[in-house]
């Protein structure tokens, strides 16, 4: 049972235009979202999360809306640059529960 | 502030062997988990350790194991390897175990190592 759901498994964007990213979830409970950025053979780069309580987080470039009635979140990345082409994962977490990922979208970017 | 440092990086080993991968989470912070990364699988939960105890296990099994010392560094541990075990192991330190320790207003935060990319032949 996939509690974190990206149905994109890629996405191409042009330099300079708004990447957006989707991920959906199943469970109610979870209280913390977070989306990391993945390029090949590293580990995962955080890059922004957010808690229940709030319905949109800013950092730079990169915004993160919540929609708990819909359990649908997004990742915006404006202006989209070449070097954000990766694989971005999505993933929520309850309290003292382990943190959950989604399949990953590839997003390229197109110069 | 140094960030997340798993070692070895690389390592190859024989079916029926046994290894150890090491990490050493960010100064300061107290929880480490532990996952693995196969193609075509995603990022699966092994377990997460806070204050040396684990609490919580992903669906391994039992040739898995792990431990965090006092100082927050993890092992993790994998015995009988076989050639599915290949994969790369990532290691996470977040601040906190649970995000009832942190601010309801912040945002919890989870940092990744490189990883330790182990191929069982």
């Amino acid at each position: 049972d996939q509690q974190v759901k990206q149905n994109s498994p890629s996405l191409s964007v042009q330099e300079g235009r708004i990447s957006i990213l989707n991920c959906d979830y199943t469970n109610s409970m979870f209280d913390y979202f977070l989306w990391y950025k993945k390029y090949p053979a590293e580990g995962p780069t955080f890059l922004i999360s957010i808690s229940s309580i709030k319905d949109k987080n800013e950092d730079g470039r990169f915004t993160v809306f919540l929609n708990k009635s819909a359990k649908h979140l997004s990742l915006h990345i404006v202006p989209s640059q070449p070097g954000d082409s990766a694989v971005y994962f999505c993933a929520a977490k309850t309290s003292y529960d382990k943190v959950i990922f989604g399949p990953g979208t590839s997003l390229s970017v197109i110069p | 502030k140094a960030g997340v440092t798993q070692t070895p990086r690389y390592l190859i080993k024989t079916r029926g062997q046994q290894v150890t991968l090491s990490c050493s989470p960010i100064s300061g912070h107290r929880s480490v988990s532990w996952y693995q990364q196969t193609p075509g699988q995603g990022l699966q939960f092994l377990f997460e350790y806070f204050s040396e105890t684990q609490r919580n296990k992903g669906n391994f099994p039992g040739r898995f194991s792990g431990r965090q010392f006092s100082n927050s560094r993890s092992e993790m541990n994998v015995s009988t390897l076989e050639l599915g075990d290949s994969a790369l192991y990532l290691c996470a330190s977040s601040l906190a175990f649970g995000t009832q320790f942190a601010d309801p207003s912040s945002s919890y935060e989870q940092y990744f190592g490189p990883g330790t990319r182990l191929t069982v032949t």
